[in-house]
């Protein structure tokens, strides 16, 4: 049964890079129509998009974050990582790895009937 | 403020049926698939319905969708105290570009 797990520091300061990485089990991340991405939630902002990741390396991430998110994967060690940068008390929430699923076959790229299908226990981070 | 809007809560006595709704506009819902989600208390979110409205095989079919124009409803039927939870939908935005959500609903089943 494929497992996400998420590491990372849980305490940063304002103007900090947060950097947390998933570690995929149970599977291998080079599957074909599977994407990776970060969720996280607050109660101020509820679930919220952060970014997405192919094996390949294609990557979406959402426009409002966008400059100061990066998104990578590591095929060798079956993980793909999340860096912010700047972050500030507003970076404060649960961090979740997400994988997503393709829910329609004509679909092609990331965005459109995507269903996020496994998720992390979570990771909460504090910036403060 | 999120993108699609939900109650904040329902509630419904124990075998009984609730509706959560989940609106959204022309920019997101109307043409794309709207995925539901289940938050146990203390847990991560877990996948309820896919957004071609389909159960994961673990879900049972007490759980149901259906869709009309720029909103979509969730349907609870038989009611089980195990189902207390926040329920969250999501879809993509093409206005946004960007994978949108609703503020979640908490299920209370009295």
């Amino acid at each position: 049964q494929l497992q996400l797990q998420e590491s990372g520091p849980g305490l940063l300061k304002p103007s900090e890079t947060l950097s947390l990485t998933c570690s995929v089990s149970g599977g291998s991340i080079r599957i074909n129509n599977y994407y990776w991405g970060w969720i996280r939630q607050s109660p101020e902002k509820g679930l919220e998009w952060i970014a997405t990741i192919y094996y390949s390396g294609a990557s979406y991430r959402n426009p409002s974050l966008r400059s100061r998110v990066t998104i990578s994967v590591d095929t060798s060690n079956n993980q793909f990582s999340l860096k912010v940068s700047s972050v500030t008390a507003a970076d404060t929430a649960i961090y979740y790895c997400v994988r997503h699923q393709r829910d329609r076959p004509s679909v092609a790229g990331f965005g459109y009937f995507y269903s996020m299908d496994v998720w992390g226990k979570g990771t909460m981070v504090t910036v403060s | 403020q999120s993108v699609l809007t939900q109650p904040p809560s329902v509630s419904a006595a124990p075998g009984q049926k609730v509706t959560i709704s989940c609106s959204g506009s022309n920019s997101n819902i109307i043409n794309n698939g709207v995925s539901w989600y289940q938050q146990l208390p203390g847990t991560a979110p877990r996948l309820l319905i896919s957004s071609d409205s389909q159960r994961p095989s673990e879900i049972p079919d007490r759980f149901s969708v259906s869709k009309s124009g720029t909103s979509v409803t969730l349907a609870i039927t038989g009611l089980q105290t195990g189902d207390e939870a926040d329920y969250f939908c999501g879809t993509w935005s093409t206005g946004l570009n960007s994978w949108v959500s609703g503020g979640g609903t908490k299920l209370t089943v009295l």
